[in-house]
């Protein structure tokens, strides 16, 4: 079974700072793990994958994240935040098992920016 | 190329009432994948069809159904609606399944059908 935890519910901060979002993942196989972001009335939108290449995963918009077996985390940094970035990010576990399209998702973040 | 399309956007429906949703991936694709998003409980899988075939399920009343045509555009509906069903349902397309994992473009979701059942 596959479990993701995303600690807190907000964060805030101020634009220019640093943005770190926290995900740790429980899977009973090696997993794939995703960040997706939510803006208002808005689907899902893909930021980022780990597909167990590159333990550093660059994405769009300027996020990272980097794959960290030993602590089971997939946390998702941007070095400096904008207020463009305010939305939802949800990170989601996908078990490495070939054909199971089935997410499982955290309950996610609201990332709030201040200018 | 043209994205996932959900139809309608927005939806309101009475108690006890049934409700089809319809979802068109993105060409080509040919799996996809239903989610419910409540304020509650979040993003909750409910189903995944490939090839007119329901491959995998999420723990939802048999109330939720779907099905799948033969040009991939799939349907789930909801009968005897209850007031917890108001929810956001999204819907995800990838080539195959699976493929959204190891793929570029993980998987490509719509932006929705909000229903709200009164």
């Amino acid at each position: 079974a596959q479990s993701v935890t995303q600690l807190g519910s907000h964060v805030s901060v101020s634009e220019g700072a640093l943005v770190l979002l926290r995900c740790n993942y429980s899977s009973s196989v090696p997993p794939y793990l995703f960040w997706y972001v939510q803006y208002p009335n808005q689907g899902l939108q893909l930021l980022l994958k780990y597909t167990s290449a590159a333990t550093l995963v660059k994405g769009i918009n300027g996020f990272e994240a980097e794959f960290k077996k030993s602590e089971t985390s997939f946390h998702l940094t941007k070095p400096s935040a904008h207020m463009s970035d305010a939305a939802e990010y949800f990170c989601a576990v996908n078990p490495y098992t070939g054909a199971n399209s089935k997410l499982t998702f955290g309950k996610g973040i609201t990332l709030s920016v201040r200018p | 190329k043209a994205g996932v399309t959900q139809t309608p956007r927005y939806l309101i429906k009475t108690r006890g009432q049934q409700v089809t949703l319809s979802c068109s991936p993105i060409s080509g694709h040919r799996s996809v994948s239903w989610y419910q998003q409540t304020p509650g409980q979040g993003l909750q899988f409910l189903f995944e069809y490939f090839s007119e075939t329901q491959r995998n399920k999420g723990n939802f009343p048999g109330r939720f159904s779907g099905r799948q045509f033969s040009n991939s555009r799939s349907e789930m509906n909801v009968s005897t609606l209850e007031l917890g069903d108001s929810a956001l349902y999204l819907c995800a397309s990838s080539w195959i399944p699976g493929q959204g994992a190891y793929s570029n473009y993980g998987y490509t979701f719509g932006s929705g059908t909000r229903l709200t059942v009164v």
